[in-house]
């Protein structure tokens, strides 16, 4: 079973509006990071933003926040007031465990996402 | 603070050779991690190395292999390249502090092999 499942492989939104990327996943461990990061054409991964599984609160960092439902298993990305410089390949990841010892990144497949003047 | 830097950007190799690759992390960083990204698997963890010793290993053959030296930069290795190893190969650097457990990614080595 795939751990990080991304149900959108592509989408297309008209500039500043509001964007919500989809992210599910699995796993057993009580301790677990979930993140989102942005790959441009140029390729290099950047990160955007973080949430812990101990997290009560949902992360948020600029006009990225993380709307975490543990319950559900989800942890969608919202890119509040979209801007051309935000098309690019959304990928969501997970480390289980936490800090020394944890595993690595697993990635879901990505949402290429395309914002429209 | 200079991010992650990774060396050479771009590689071209012929099948049967092999390659190395150079990553060196963000200062104060002891963590780093590789990555094989292509269009057909996706994004792979491939190992992690912390204090010169390897952590985690994801499902690769021991043709891929790394190591990391004692100012945390490290290398990972290809032999017998394949023409299946074409890929953008990621490093990532992290601080290995439970509190604060984010990779930074450097830009990548691009390989293709002819």
């Amino acid at each position: 079973a795939q751990k990080i499942t991304q149900t959108q492989p592509g989408m297309f939104v008209q500039e500043k509006e509001a964007v919500t990327l989809d992210c599910t996943y699995d796993t057993s461990d009580q301790s677990y990071g979930l993140f989102w990061y942005k790959q441009p054409s140029s390729g290099e991964m950047i990160f955007l933003i973080y949430q812990g599984s101990y997290d009560e609160q949902n992360a948020t960092e600029g006009r990225y926040s993380l709307n975490f439902q543990k319950a559900r298993k989800s942890a969608n990305l919202v890119i509040s007031a979209s801007q051309l410089g935000d098309s690019a390949m959304y990928f969501c990841a997970m480390r289980e465990g936490r800090g020394g010892g944890a595993d690595g990144l697993t990635f879901g497949k990505g949402t290429h996402l395309i914002i429209q003047p | 603070k200079a991010g992650v830097t990774q060396t050479p950007r771009y590689l071209i190799k012929t099948r049967g050779q092999q390659v190395t690759l150079s990553c060196s992390p963000i200062s104060g960083h002891r963590s780093v991690s590789w990555y094989q990204q292509t269009p057909g698997q996706g994004l792979q963890f491939l190992f992690e190395y912390f204090s010169e010793t390897q952590r985690n290993k994801g499902n690769f053959p021991g043709r891929f292999s790394g190591r990391q030296f004692s100012n945390s930069r490290s290398e990972m290795n290809v032999s017998t390249l394949e023409l299946g190893d074409s890929a953008l190969y990621l490093c990532a650097s992290s601080s290995w502090d439970p509190r604060v457990d984010t990779q930074y990614f450097g830009p990548g080595t691009r390989l293709t092999v002819l």
